[in-house]
């Protein structure tokens, strides 16, 4: 147990309904990202918040994924619409930040999603 | 974008010292290199991290030549339970300061055979 959480482990859904997860990162960590793993594949970076800011989001990013994370504590991660290649593993990471170029990173364990 | 390259498997045998290699022609000034573990259906896990020359800690070394175009993992006697996928990950940087988009490269898949 690395001390971030992820709510719920498992979620279906069916395809066109919109799906939320939640993170909870480690409590004294500013740092909070969010990943997309698909079977085989190494985890893809979705987007990155320092407290309470969004920073940085992926280009590859479809404009119905979209994240929060209010007072600079938990996160959540919003799929709209959802389709069948939305199913994957969505990982949340937090970190506590040193400057840029530092990535030690705490996992939680996932959130999969399956799209029927 | 600064990309990885690794090795897509590798095998070893206990007790024998495992090296994966990463290159990352694009690395940028500020960026460290950072390695992860990951087993199956659990987040990945951090092994070590560094910027340049040598870094060890109580699971493995990291070896950073001076161009920093590649870095090598070593697993000392490795064991059964080292078996996973290691990830080297290389930031890139975005604007305004911040982390920009991180990418994992495609894993080395190790296998520790007894």
């Amino acid at each position: 147990d690395t001390g971030v959480s992820q709510n719920p482990r498992h979620k279906i859904t069916k395809r066109g309904q919109n799906v939320t997860f939640r993170c909870d990162p480690i409590s004294e960590h500013n740092r909070l990202y969010w990943y997309r793993q698909t079977l085989g594949q190494g985890p893809e970076f979705l987007t990155y918040f320092q407290n309470e800011a969004q920073l940085e989001k992926s280009r590859l990013l479809s404009d119905r994924f979209s994240a929060e994370r209010p007072k600079g504590s938990f996160s959540t991660l919003e799929i709209q619409r959802t389709e069948q290649g939305d199913s994957a593993m969505y990982l949340c990471a937090s970190s506590l930040g040193r400057g840029q170029g530092t990535y030690e990173q705490y996992f939680g364990p996932g959130t999969r999603l399956t799209v029927t | 974008l600064a990309k990885t390259t690794q090795p897509i498997s590798m095998d070893s045998y206990e007790g024998q010292e495992v090296n994966i290699t990463c290159s990352h022609n694009n690395i940028a000034t500020n960026d460290y290199i950072t390695w992860y573990q990951q087993f199956p259906s659990q987040g990945p896990r951090f092994i070590i991290q560094g910027y340049k020359t040598k870094v060890t800690n109580e699971v493995a070394s990291l070896f950073i030549p001076a161009d920093r175009k590649s870095s090598t993992l070593s697993l000392p006697r490795v064991s059964l339970s080292d078996t996973a996928v290691y990830y080297c990950l290389v930031g890139d940087k975005g604007y305004g300061g911040s982390q920009g988009n991180l990418i994992f490269g495609k894993g080395t898949k190790l296998s520790v055979k007894p």
